[in-house]
């Protein structure tokens, strides 16, 4: 069965520095996988998506993700943290046509 | 465009009583779905429908039902409100299903639900 595992319910960085939020897959194949952030009372936001072309995805406000085979893992990152970045986090896989599994979700913070 | 939309934004109910979500998307989008979230749970899949006149279940359907008798809506009822129904819910729309198009969803704001 596919699924995705996030590995930290939180991340607190400063301002200005790296962010990395982890995330590993489960799938027999190579999966479609995507990142999803929900800020405060807000809906879900697509970030950005892996559909077995280039590896390192580029998103939406600076973010990107690398898909890494060899350690089954799409782990997110941002070079510099801004604080409107605060929010919480979804690796999110697509199971089959139709579905999408999330994760638990990585509250980001981001103090001054 | 107004997007997805849903209503109310905030529910009270007590146990027993029956309500409906209310969805509604002006994207002419095929897919919908509804999710809801729970703290350290993420988002959980009710119900979907690939287009009118089709639902299907997703991974937590027990409780509600659904129909789609147009593009544009997609209510989602609850019959007999348990307090394990209190949750955040999210609508979402997307373009067909069986399509990459499917993967950037479009999610409403979401609506508050607590079952005393």
């Amino acid at each position: 069965a596919q699924s995705v595992t996030q590995l930290d319910s939180h991340v607190s960085v400063s301002e200005g520095t790296p962010v990395l939020l982890r995330c590993n897959y489960s799938s027999s194949y190579s999966p479609s996988l995507f990142w999803y952030v929900q800020h405060p009372n807000k809906g879900l936001q697509l970030l950005l998506k892996y559909t077995s072309a280039a590896t390192l995805v580029k998103g939406i406000n600076g973010f990107e993700a690398e898909f890494k085979k060899s350690e089954t893992s799409f782990h997110l990152t941002k070079p510099s943290a801004h604080m409107s970045d605060a929010a919480e986090y979804f690796c999110v896989v697509r199971v089959n046509t139709d579905k999408l599994i999330f994760g638990t979700g990585t509250r980001l913070q981001v103090f001054p | 465009n107004a997007g997805v939309t849903q209503t109310p934004k905030f529910q009270v109910l007590k146990t027993g009583q029956s309500m409906t979500l209310q969805c509604a998307q002006d994207m002419n989008h095929e897919y919908m779905s509804w999710y809801r979230q729970d703290p350290g749970m993420g988002l959980r899949l009710i119900h979907y429908s690939v287009g009118a006149g089709i639902t299907d279940q997703g991974e937590v359907p027990n409780g509600y039902n659904v129909s789609r008798s147009t593009t544009e809506d997609f209510p989602l009822r609850l019959l007999s409100a348990a307090p394990s129904q209190t949750s955040v819910y999210f609508c979402a729309s997307s373009h067909p299903a069986g399509t990459e198009l499917t993967d950037t969803q479009y999610f409403g704001p979401g609506t508050r639900l607590t079952v005393l």
